[in-house]
């Protein structure tokens, strides 16, 4: 089956600096990246996706970038702020959505 | 527009007991996934039911089985109990069995004793 790997596990960043979250996944069948962002006490929350036909995808400050060849996926949050603070989780579908462990990221004021 | 409810939130049971947790879909949608976090880990993949059937599922072992009605809202069993059952159980809604359309419900948090 599929495995996700995500790191790293915690990220501690400045208020205004960027945050990187990267992941690998197993299944060449793949298609559809989603990740997502879960606070305190809530489900999931999609927040950004990317296709297996798209190298890369952004919207304002966030951005994903997939390497099919490489079965690599990152996402990249720019200008971080006190509210980007929560666990974040990728994941890659083939037949069915694998999470990776999630990346809790704290952005320091 | 109420989105994907879930209940009860928290729930305490021992081992070898029965629990069935309820969740309604996002007005809309018509799929019905349910996945399992353990503490600090993903949600994994247990099933999904759409036209009220099961239509896949992950790697669970049987005591774990859900039901889907005509409203599409669920139910997910777990019978026999263990204590790795402990976790925080997440339904999530799409529409047409579409993961892109997928929204997630806030969990009950189940701890078995």
């Amino acid at each position: 089956g599929e495995n996700v790997e995500q790191h790293p596990s915690t990220l501690s960043v400045q208020e205004g600096d960027s945050a990187v979250i990267k992941c690998t996944y197993s299944d060449s069948a793949s298609n559809y990246f989603p990740w997502y962002k879960q606070e305190l006490g809530k489900g999931p929350q999609l927040i950004i996706d990317i296709r297996s036909n798209v190298g890369e995808k952004k919207d304002q400050r966030i951005a994903v970038t997939l390497n099919k060849t490489a079965k690599h996926f990152s996402l990249h949050i720019t200008e971080t702020q006190p509210e980007d603070s929560a666990v974040y989780f990728c994941a890659a579908k083939g037949y069915k959505l694998s999470f990776g462990a999630g990346t809790t990221v704290t952005v320091r004021a | 527009d109420a989105g994907v409810t879930q209940s009860p939130t928290h729930l305490i049971k021992t081992r070898g007991q029965q629990v069935t947790l309820r969740c309604s879909p996002k007005s809309g949608h018509d799929t019905v996934s349910w996945y399992q976090q353990a503490l600090g880990q993903g949600p994994q993949f247990i099933f999904q039911y759409y036209e009220e059937e099961e239509r896949q599922r992950g790697n669970f072992p049987d005591r774990f089985s859900g039901h889907q009605f005509p409203n599409y809202s669920s139910e997910l069993n777990v019978n026999a109990l263990l204590l790795g059952d402990s976790a925080l159980y997440l339904c999530a809604s799409s529409l047409n069995r579409e993961v892109k359309t997928q929204y997630f419900g806030p969990g009950t948090r189940l701890l078995v004793l």
